[in-house]
């Protein structure tokens, strides 16, 4: 079974540049999640969909951060304008539908963005 | 507040020797999931173990185990006979289900364990 896939695996833009970053999750996985991992820490919930809705957005930057699933299944996760503190790695997860139960959540490699 | 915390920063140990990662979490909510991942220097989170609230029982998986306390809000992971191949970060994380709305996780700061050859 193919995992999380994402891309690009590396990002190096200048501050206030724009950049995207794609994810596909596990066939027949309906929730998908977006976190961002600073160096040093644990990740950080940016956004999560359940099929092409969302559930949680109250850790994204709105202001600058992006996200959408239009058919239920890939997503895009938008900065625009980049800060240099938006330097991270950004972790696309995938996990059966929530509901009653909390079902482990698989992850794909990472988007290491690097601003400068 | 939800919180999990990973007290042990870094921990070194000499191959074949056992080690506990430690850890603490709070939360209001009487139905929640506990679970570990493992981050090795390539970057991918992998998937070890969910527990959830109602299950106390202690779990084994060849050389993992694992050690769910809720009188003191604790989910202790111990590797025995530790190998050079288990250096990685290692991260607890908690999950509240809410109603169904959603359940995010929400991770420690991690353990580094290193293991010497």
């Amino acid at each position: 079974e193919a995992g999380v896939a994402q891309s690009p695996r590396y990002k190096i833009i200048e501050k206030r540049q724009s950049v995207a970053f794609w994810c596909n999750p596990i066939s027949g996985h309906a929730t998908l999640y977006w976190y961002q991992q600073i160096l040093g820490q644990g990740p950080k919930l940016l956004i999560q969909f359940q099929n092409n809705g969302v559930v949680d957005d109250s850790q994204l930057p709105k202001d600058r951060f992006s996200a959408e699933r239009l058919k239920g299944v890939d997503s895009t996760l938008k900065i625009q304008p980049a800060k240099l503190e938006d330097s991270a790695v950004y972790l696309c997860a995938s996990s059966l539908s929530i509901g009653t139960v909390s079902y482990e959540q698989y992850f794909g490699p990472g988007t290491r963005l690097t601003v400068t | 507040a939800q919180k999990v915390t990973q007290a042990q920063t870094e921990i070194s140990v000499v191959e074949k020797e056992d080690v506990t990662l430690d850890c603490v979490y709070e939360t209001r909510d009487t139905t929640y999931y506990l679970f570990w991942y493992k981050q090795p220097p390539s970057g991918e989170l992998v998937f070890l173990i969910r527990r959830n609230s109602f299950d106390e029982q202690n779990e084994i998986s060849g050389r993992y185990s694992w050690n769910f306390q809720k009188s003191t809000s604790s989910f202790n992971f111990t590797i025995t006979a530790s190998q050079v191949v288990d250096s990685a970060v290692y991260f607890c994380a908690l999950s509240e289900i809410n109603g169904g709305a959603t359940n995010k996780l929400i991770f420690g700061t991690g353990t580094l364990l290193a293991v010497q050859p």
